[in-house]
């Protein structure tokens, strides 16, 4: 099946600083890919969908100017959590939907935020 | 809003028993709906989904129902094996390809 990765797998950075994540698909072109957090024993809750080329858009709740996308190609996203706080602290996990359509979308391994 | 409701959040079953998961969405534009299963550190991947054109899925021993008027859909694995211990979530998700997720129900077969 399709593959996307992301990096790092994990990332411990201190408060007030900026970590940056990457999300890549592997062997298919992604023009949208969406970003989720989780935290523990939660769900997973979409934060924004990132758009090759064009501005990503943030669900309700999401600060845009403190996680910010940008989708650089057609197969890289990367989102930067600015200003960390330790409430920032979380699994971030990115997704992509594969060449067959929007709708069949493959998982990121995902990527451990800890902010001391 | 949009809205997914899972149940059980919790089950354990003995090993070779069956395995039945709920799931209701409140969006009657959702059409597509996968189920994932997710392990400790690890991000969510897909075991099944099902869109809205058909009422009735299976692959080997899991099967996915819809019951698009009740906006009902269901997991159901049979012969459970010690490994499909896991977080299984279901989701929904419309046109737009932004998926809902479930609150996520633990699975434990215990051997």
């Amino acid at each position: 099946g399709a593959v996307v990765s992301q990096h790092p797998s994990w990332v411990i950075c201190k408060s007030g600083t900026s970590v940056k994540i990457e999300c890549r698909s592997l062997d298919f072109q992604a023009t949208t890919m969406f970003w989720y957090r989780q935290f523990p024993k939660q769900s997973l809750m979409l934060m924004a969908t990132s758009n090759e080329g064009s501005k990503a858009t943030y669900e309700q709740g999401v600060e845009k100017d403190k996680f910010l996308i940008n989708h650089a190609s057609l197969t890289l996203s990367t989102l930067t959590v600015t200003s960390a706080h330790p409430e920032d602290s979380s699994f971030y996990i990115c997704s992509a939907p594969t060449a067959s359509g929007i709708y069949e979308q493959y998982f990121g391994p995902g990527t451990r935020l800890t902010v001391t | 809003g949009e809205n997914v409701e899972q149940h059980p959040s919790t089950l354990s079953v003995q090993e070779g028993d069956s395995a039945v998961i709920k799931c209701t969405y409140s969006d009657s534009a959702s059409n597509y709906f996968p189920w994932y299963k997710q392990e400790l550190g690890k991000g969510p991947q897909l075991i099944i989904d099902i869109r809205s054109n058909v009422g009735e899925k299976k692959d080997q021993r899991i099967a996915v129902t819809l019951n698009k008027t009740a906006k009902h859909f269901s997991l159901h694995i049979t012969e459970t094996q010690p490994e499909d211990s896991a977080v299984y979530f279901c989701a929904a998700s419309s046109n737009t390809g932004k998926l809902i997720f479930g609150q996520g129900t633990t699975l434990q077969v215990k051997p």
